[in-house]
């Protein structure tokens, strides 16, 4: 089964500085990986997704995630953070087993951006 | 529009009592989901369901029952099995392995 690590459970940033949330899965022949966000008591909102193609995928507000193969990683980052991006990270996997999938997702990171 | 609703938003139970949260999505999605998360520990999935009918135990679905008569709903109840039910609950439709789509959750807190 697919697990997902998120390696920092909090970040906390200045404002325009860049930042760096990693995401590391376990390894799997086919995979496809998300980042999710969420603010405060809502629910989560796709960020971005890669499926096939090119390892560097983009959202529309600035984030960027590279997949690596040989290093099953697929981090989050951003070269300029702003005070609205503060909200929790979450770096999901999609396992199928069984004819079933669902979706893995790591433990979370907070990410606090500071004036 | 479309989109995932969940109701309500926020549930309070008293210890010993059923409490039923509900999901309902219609954007013709097949498979639905329910997800516990509680601080520091992520989304856990407690049942999936990849059609009517059908629905899979996920990690955490002691105490926990749900159902799946129609493809927009997915109700789950929180029984008095489920010793610690206090968390935000979060329901999710896919239409396959491409993404999740999330209603904004319910907050279960027992009195």
């Amino acid at each position: 089964a697919q697990s997902v690590t998120q390696l920092d459970s909090q970040v906390p940033v200045f404002e325009e500085a860049p930042v760096e949330l990693r995401c590391n899965y376990s390894s799997s022949v086919s995979v496809y990986l998300f980042w999710y966000v969420q603010y405060p008591n809502q629910g989560l909102q796709l960020l971005l997704k890669y499926l096939s193609g090119s390892t560097l995928v983009e959202s529309i507000n600035g984030f960027e995630a590279e997949f690596n193969k040989s290093q099953t990683s697929f981090h989050l980052r951003k070269p300029s953070v702003h005070i609205s991006d503060t909200a929790e990270y979450f770096c999901a996997v999609s396992d199928e087993a069984g004819g079933y999938n669902k979706l893995i997702f790591g433990a979370g990171t907070r990410l606090a951006v500071h004036p | 529009d479309g989109g995932i609703t969940q109701s309500p938003k926020y549930l309070f139970r008293k210890e010993g009592q059923n409490v039923t949260l509900s999901c309902e999505q219609n954007l013709n999605h097949d498979a639905m989901y329910w997800y516990r998360q509680d601080p520091g520990q992520g989304l856990r999935l407690i049942y999936y369901s990849q059609i009517v009918n059908d629905f899979q135990k996920g990690d955490i679905a002691e105490g926990y029952s749900v159902s799946r008569e129609k493809k927009e709903s997915f109700p789950l109840t929180v029984t008095s099995a489920q010793k610690n039910p206090t968390a935000f609950y979060l329901c999710a439709s896919a239409p396959g392995r491409t993404e999740a789509f999330f209603g904004q959750g319910t907050r279960l807190t027992v009195v």
